[in-house]
């Protein structure tokens, strides 16, 4: 089956910028997710990248897409204290699919 | 509703019993979905409905989980006969069709002890 993979843990200082990484498998992605997590709680929608754009920027946040590596990558500005979090990137595949598959997670520590 | 509900958010259950989680989804949006997260095993699909109608079963791990949806509303997701295995967090999501990106709930956490 498809698959998203993730590593597990990055820890940056507050203030630095955060660069989540994620590589995907199904070439035939439309839609490429990531979401939040805080302990505790279900998962937040932070931003998404349709499959024909390579970049989209969002506030502190900035989505990388390189369709020809399947490499995804999420870049947090100025990481604050609040940041601190589990990331998931997850992707949707071709015309007709519904179910979205997930990376494991990146546990974000942000080190004040 | 602002935001998918589910409830209860807590559940401990004893082996062998059964349980039922509910999915109350964003207001309009005709597609829901479960998932359910275990530790170090990431989030796995579970089921997919569109309206009332389930056309994808296939991530539901045993005969002992069904679910169904009423009203195109509502979820309901049982497990019968509950294992300690089946214990993880159910997330529940919804969207405005299949095709638009889903909004999770908080999750219910299930305990098997």
């Amino acid at each position: 089956g498809e698959d998203v993979e993730q590593s597990l843990f990055l820890s940056v200082r507050e203030g630095d910028s955060s660069v989540i990484n994620c590589t995907y498998t199904d070439s035939s992605s439309t839609y490429l997710y990531w979401y939040k997590q805080e302990p505790g709680a279900g998962l937040q929608l932070l931003t998404y990248i349709f499959s024909n754009m390579d970049m989209k920027q969002d506030q502190r946040l900035t989505v990388l897409l390189n369709k020809k590596d399947k490499h995804l990558s999420l870049r947090i500005a100025d990481t604050q204290t609040g940041d601190s979090a589990i990331y998931f990137c997850a992707e949707k595949g071709g015309a007709g699919s519904y179910q979205l598959t997930f990376g494991k997670g990146t546990k974000l520590s942000v080190i004040p | 509703g602002a935001g998918v509900s589910q409830s209860p958010s807590n559940k401990v259950t004893e082996k062998g019993k059964d349980v039922e989680l509910r999915c109350d989804p964003i207001s309009g949006h005709t597609a829901l979905y479960w998932y359910r997260q275990s530790l170090g095993q990431g989030l796995e699909f579970l089921i997919y409905f569109q309206g009332n109608s389930a056309p994808d079963k296939s991530g539901l791990p045993s005969d002992r989980f069904s679910a169904e949806r009423t009203g195109g509303s509502v979820s309901t997701l049982t497990i019968q006969r509950t294992q300690q295995e089946d214990s993880a967090v159910y997330l529940c999501a919804s969207s405005l069709a299949m095709n638009t990106e889903a909004f999770f709930g908080q999750g219910t956490r299930l305990t098997v002890v």
